[in-house]
């Protein structure tokens, strides 16, 4: 069955820092990788997208995803955390063998302190 | 702003009641996606409509049902309401079918629904 892991529910960081929000999934074939944020009390918005090619992906407000076919992980990744970065992350994949379901994971939970 | 609106913003009934969701999708998007987030659940993907014909079926009740007008809005209509119902429900759209393609979806800000 596919499915999407965030492993950590909560992920904790010091403006500034580096930040690193993993995801892992089990789908076959060469699936489509996507990242979502959800500020509170609204609807997700799309950060990035992996469709093919290079491996590091770059998508709005400074973050990249870095794909990995042998680990099937799809971390997610910024140079310099701020303060507003603080939100929930969703890692998002759709099988690109006909499927029509996106499948997301439970999400993670960024906090970056000041 | 995604340019996906839903309304109403918030919906607060009681068990057994029947209630309806809308979305209006971007200008130019033929598909919508509705999708159900609860703390238990997570996002759970209900349905999706293309160009006003159903087009995937996910995690949907049969108390739920949904359909897509000529003018591309859509609504969820949900039924004989129970507690566990409540959550927010989401409105997504994209320009293709999404079947298997490279499609973003853009998300509504969400309709919270309370059955209390």
């Amino acid at each position: 069955a596919q499915s999407v892991a965030q492993p950590e529910d909560q992920v904790n960081v010091a403006e500034g820092n580096p930040l690193t929000v993993k995801c892992t999934y089990s789908v076959s074939g060469n699936p489509y990788l996507f990242w979502y944020v959800q500020y509170p009390n609204r609807g997700l918005q799309f950060l990035l997208k992996y469709i093919t090619g290079d491996n590091l992906v770059k998508g709005s407000y400074g973050f990249e995803a870095e794909f990995n076919k042998s680990q099937t992980s799809f971390h997610l990744k910024k140079p310099s955390a701020l303060v507003s970065d603080s939100a929930l992350y969703f890692c998002a994949v759709r099988d690109r063998t006909g499927g029509f379901k996106t499948i997301f994971g439970a999400g993670t939970r960024l906090f970056v302190k000041a | 702003d995604s340019g996906v609106t839903q309304t109403p913003k918030h919906l607060i009934t009681a068990t057994g009641q029947r209630v309806t969701l809308r979305c209006s999708p971007r200008s130019g998007d033929l598909s919508v996606y509705w999708y159900q987030q609860s703390l238990d659940q997570g996002l759970q993907f209900l349905i999706q409509y293309y160009n006003g014909e159903e087009r995937a079926k996910g995690n949907i009740l049969e108390r739920f049902s949904a359909q897509q007008f000529p003018d591309l809005h859509s609504e969820l209509n949900l039924s004989s309401l129970e507690l566990g119902d409540s959550a927010l429900y989401f409105c997504a759209s994209s320009v293709g079918k999404g079947t298997g393609g490279p499609d973003t979806q853009y998300f509504g800000p969400g309709t919270r629904l309370t059955v209390l």
